[in-house]
């Protein structure tokens, strides 16, 4: 079974309003970490947000936050008040404390801001 | 500011030539850096862990004697694509291990002709 899934290949959403990208992931571990990266068409991969497995409150990073719902194993990374800078790959990524500090991907999902 | 330098960010070469990489860490000590590859579109595939003073851990697949990893000191490791042919045409990009999160270079495009 895939570790990170993001159900959504590409997603497009109006300039200003919100939008949420969907991450799933599968982990026996009790302690493990969640991050969202961003990727723009440069190629740099450009970390966003993170939420540990034990922290209680959803993460927050400025008009990133993470929804995170622990019992139903998602952390969907919602993006207030869009912008045309928006647009790029974004991936989820889970660390587990039992995998030598190894990072999984997701395949990533494909936002579009319209002005 | 960046905290992991990667270099080159781009080069174009002919088949049969080897290109190094190199990583480097620059705010802090990295014991362990990992190697991606990416093709178009896709996700990051680990190529291999890179460990200070150690032999890399590659994972399953990846020919080790085509990718040779070397991580000499704390703040750099340098992957080397021995006599590229256009399949190894690819973005290659690294990660330093520290705390929370994984900081990454920027990547370098190796176009092979």
């Amino acid at each position: 079974a895939q570790k990170i899934t993001q159900t959504q290949p590409g997603m497009f959403v109006q300039e200003k309003e919100a939008v949420t990208l969907d991450c799933t992931y599968d982990t026996s571990d009790q302690s493990y970490g969640l991050f969202w990266y961003k990727q723009p068409s440069s190629g740099e991969m450009i970390f966003l947000i993170y939420q540990g497995s034990y922290d209680e409150q959803n993460a927050t990073e400025g008009r990133y936050s993470l929804n995170f719902q622990k019992a139903r194993k998602s952390a969907n990374l919602v993006i207030s008040a869009s912008q045309l800078g928006d647009s790029a790959m974004y991936f989820c990524a889970m660390r587990e404390d039992t995998n030598a500090g190894k990072s999984t991907f997701g395949d990533g999902t494909t936002l579009t801001v319209k002005p | 500011g960046a905290v992991v330098s990667q270099h080159p960010s781009r080069v174009i070469c002919k088949s049969g030539t080897s290109v190094k990489i190199e990583c480097r860490s620059l705010d802090f000590q990295a014991t362990t850096m990992f190697w991606y590859r990416q093709f178009p579109k896709k996700s990051l595939m680990l190529m291999a862990t890179s460990n200070e003073g150690s032999k890399a851990t590659y994972e399953q697949g990846v020919e080790k004697d085509k990718f040779l990893i070397n991580h000499a000191s704390l703040t750099l490791s340098t992957l080397t694509v021995t006599s590229a042919h256009p399949e190894d045409s690819s973005f290659y990009i690294c990660s330093a291990s520290g705390d929370q999160p994984q900081h990454f270079g920027d990547g370098t495009r190796l176009s092979i002709l």
